[in-house]
């Protein structure tokens, strides 16, 4: 059974682009939800999306946004890009939002110049 | 607030027992997860605790105590590839998987 995939694994773009990271989860999981890790703040929750709506969001500005599509891969947007949104993006999946397992892909690394 | 404490840095010697704390102070509590990242990889989920006591899955353990905000991981018979970071989260809704992590710990082990 694949993992949670997530590409691409390494960009580099420069501050004020915008960028798109995708995330397909696993096999049969219809809950996606996406984190930011940064050495300073470690792992903070950006939001999480079930049958293709936003059902909770944690305290990032509104230049992160995300949506699903209906075969539950996930798709990240960082619009205006700053330096410290320089990071590592990790998706996770599970079945359901009912508390069970999230298992993580190998992540994102953002590089903002 | 959301608060959770674990220590940054410990160090171990192979074939030995480790025992790595968490206290928390959240917002709502609806089960405990521990998760081990080795450097440049994702975090792969090891324990998972909603109710008190402990859980034991092979060489590793989780123990949880809600009343005290405390949850400890304990690791057995150490080895060289257990090195890693090992992140204590929070799941803190009542229904959906917002997870408010730790800072993590990172644990050597030596030989």
């Amino acid at each position: 059974k694949a993992g949670v995939t997530q590409t691409p694994r390494y960009l580099i773009k420069t501050r004020g682009q915008q960028v798109t990271l995708s995330c397909s989860p696993i096999s049969g999981h219809r809950s996606v939800s996406w984190y930011q890790q940064t050495p300073g703040q470690g792992l903070q929750f950006l939001f999480e999306y079930f049958s293709e709506t936003q059902r909770n969001k944690g305290n990032f500005p509104g230049r992160f946004s995300g949506r699903q599509f209906s075969n539950s891969r996930s798709e990240m947007n960082v619009s205006t890009l700053e330096l410290g949104d320089s990071a590592l993006y990790l998706c996770a999946s599970s079945l359901d939002p009912s508390g069970n397992i999230q298992y993580f892909g190998a992540g994102t690394r953002l590089s903002v110049l | 607030g959301q608060n959770i404490d674990q220590p940054t840095e410990m160090t171990a010697t192979e074939g030995a027992i480790v025992q790595i704390n968490c206290t928390y102070q959240t917002s709502g509590f609806n089960g405990l997860f521990w998760y081990q990242q080795h450097a440049g990889e994702a975090p792969t989920f090891l324990s998972y605790n909603v109710l008190d006591g402990l859980e034991e899955k092979g060489r590793f353990s989780s123990f949880l105590s809600r009343s005290k905000g405390y949850s400890y991981l304990l690791l057995k018979e150490l080895q060289m590839k257990d090195s890693a970071s090992y992140l204590c989260a929070v799941r803190v809704m009542e229904y959906g998987n917002k997870l408010v992590f730790g800072a993590g710990t990172i644990l050597r082990v030596k030989s």
